[in-house]
């Protein structure tokens, strides 16, 4: 079936340093995408979205990549801080109405 | 900034027992949800709602499942019966148009521990 999930389940990084975060979704049909990280104990906060007519969209210190060609998406995180320790979850809107998560990337700051 | 609260953050209850968990959706977002999330696993859609009714439901929305807005600014999620694997995370949630057009915004979410 269609299915979105994250080719690494732990990443840690050096505070300062850039942090990517990769996503693979299966559904060709997808045309809305969404990354959100969760601390622990609260619920998941949005980042940053994409549309599939667009192939790169930046905010504040991360940047969303969409490469529809291999269905892969990516989170970049500038200048990494130990505030971004947390797991990030990217999930896809398409075929149905629903949200669907992808299982999550555990991303850990390093001193 | 505007957010969604749930209460109460932790509910513990006997295994058949009915349960309900609130939330309060940000003000002027007009669609609703209800997602889980077992321990350990991903988060989980159970059931959209707009316009006073339900717009989308998962399998795992079945008949012990209802939703409810009883006032303006409650919405509501009722598990009767409840069994040992409705045990979860339970996050609501509200957005200012559909799923597919505007990021959800979570609350913190009701851990539900069924014994």
């Amino acid at each position: 079936g269609e299915s979105v999930g994250l080719h690494l389940p732990t990443l840690s990084v050096q505070e300062g340093d850039n942090s990517i975060i990769n996503c693979a979704y299966s559904n060709s049909a997808s045309d809305y995408f969404i990354w959100y990280k969760q601390e622990s104990g609260k619920g998941p906060q949005f980042i940053i979205d994409i549309r599939s007519n667009m192939d790169k969209r930046q905010g504040q210190r991360v940047t969303v990549l969409l490469n529809k060609t291999v269905k892969h998406l990516s989170l970049q995180i500038a200048a990494t801080q130990p505030g971004d320790s947390a797991v990030y979850f990217c999930a896809e809107c398409g075929s149905g109405y629903a949200l669907n998560f992808g299982k999550g990337t555990s991303l850990l700051v390093t001193p | 900034e505007p957010e969604v609260t749930q209460t109460p953050s932790h509910q513990v209850t006997q295994m058949g027992q009915e349960v309900i968990l609130r939330c309060v959706p940000i003000s002027n977002h007009l669609y609703f949800y209800w997602y889980r999330q077992i321990l350990g696993q991903k988060v989980e859609f159970l059931v959209s709602f707009y316009n006073n009714e339900i717009s989308e439901k998962s399998e795992i929305f079945d008949d012990q499942f209802s939703v409810e807005r009883p006032d303006g600014s409650n919405f509501t999620l009722k598990i009767r019966s409840t069994k040992l694997e409705d045990s979860a995370m339970y996050f609501c949630a509200s957005s200012e148009l559909g799923q597919a057009d505007s990021p959800l915004h979570f609350g913190n979410g009701t851990r539900l521990t069924v014994t």
